[in-house]
């Protein structure tokens, strides 16, 4: 069965420190890979997205994720992290093919602590 | 900029009582969502649609229906509520062909007594 995975439930990251969020895959084939992000009380909003090529894609805000085939994996960076970046961020994949439906698969999300 | 928009935002229901929630976006976009958030679930996919007068199931659909009457407007409604829908639901939209960028409310807050 296809699922996502983050591993981490929390992560504390002292303010201008770099962040790594993890994420792994479990599906045939290649999917489509997302970062979401959810603020407090919002909904969520994509951040970058993966569908083919160049392994590292950039997102708003500074981030940037890695995909790895080897690894089944789509690991979020971020180089100097803000305040402002503390939310939850959830990793979603779509298999490619689903005949015009986005049937994403969200991991459990992780929530991102900042500290001053 | 996109807008979806949700109704209620909180909502309190009893045991076997009937619940809509109401969504309704702007965007035009043909695919409409639903799910629930629960804390070591994350997001859960109950029932989705194409377009007016689709509907279809997603993950998670036992206890649950979905209307679509027009393409701004997507519902999902409880017949009987039980405790176990307490959740938060959200309603998304999106363009569709695995472009997988959805565009959210803002969440309903649905605690069932």
């Amino acid at each position: 069965a296809q699922s996502v995975t983050q591993p981490d439930a929390r992560v504390t990251v002292s303010e201008g420190a770099s962040l790594q969020l993890r994420c792994k895959y479990s599906y045939s084939g290649t999917p489509y890979l997302f970062w979401y992000v959810q603020y407090q009380r919002q909904g969520l909003q994509l951040l970058l997205k993966y569908y083919s090529g160049d392994p590292v894609v950039q997102g708003v805000n500074g981030f940037e994720a890695e995909f790895s085939k080897s690894d089944s994996s789509f690991h979020l960076r971020k180089a100097s992290v803000h305040w402002s970046d503390s939310a939850v961020y959830f990793c979603a994949a779509s298999p490619a093919y689903t005949g015009g439906a986005d049937r994403l698969t969200f991991g459990k999300g992780t929530q991102l602590i900042i500290q001053p | 900029e996109a807008a979806v928009t949700q109704s209620p935002r909180n909502k309190v229901a009893v045991t076997g009582g009937k619940v809509t929630l109401s969504c309704n976006q702007t965007n035009n976009h043909n695919n409409m969502y639903w799910y629930r958030q629960d804390t070591g679930h994350g997001l859960r996919l109950i029932h989705y649609s194409y377009g007016a007068g689709s509907t279809e199931k997603g993950d998670i659909p036992d206890g649950y229906k979905a209307s679509r009457p027009s393409q701004e407007n997507f519902s999902l409604i409880l017949e009987l509520a039980t405790p176990s829908q307490t959740s938060v639901y959200f309603c998304a939209s999106g363009l569709g062909a695995n472009t997988g960028q959805l565009y959210f409310g803002e969440g309903s807050k649905l605690t069932v007594l």
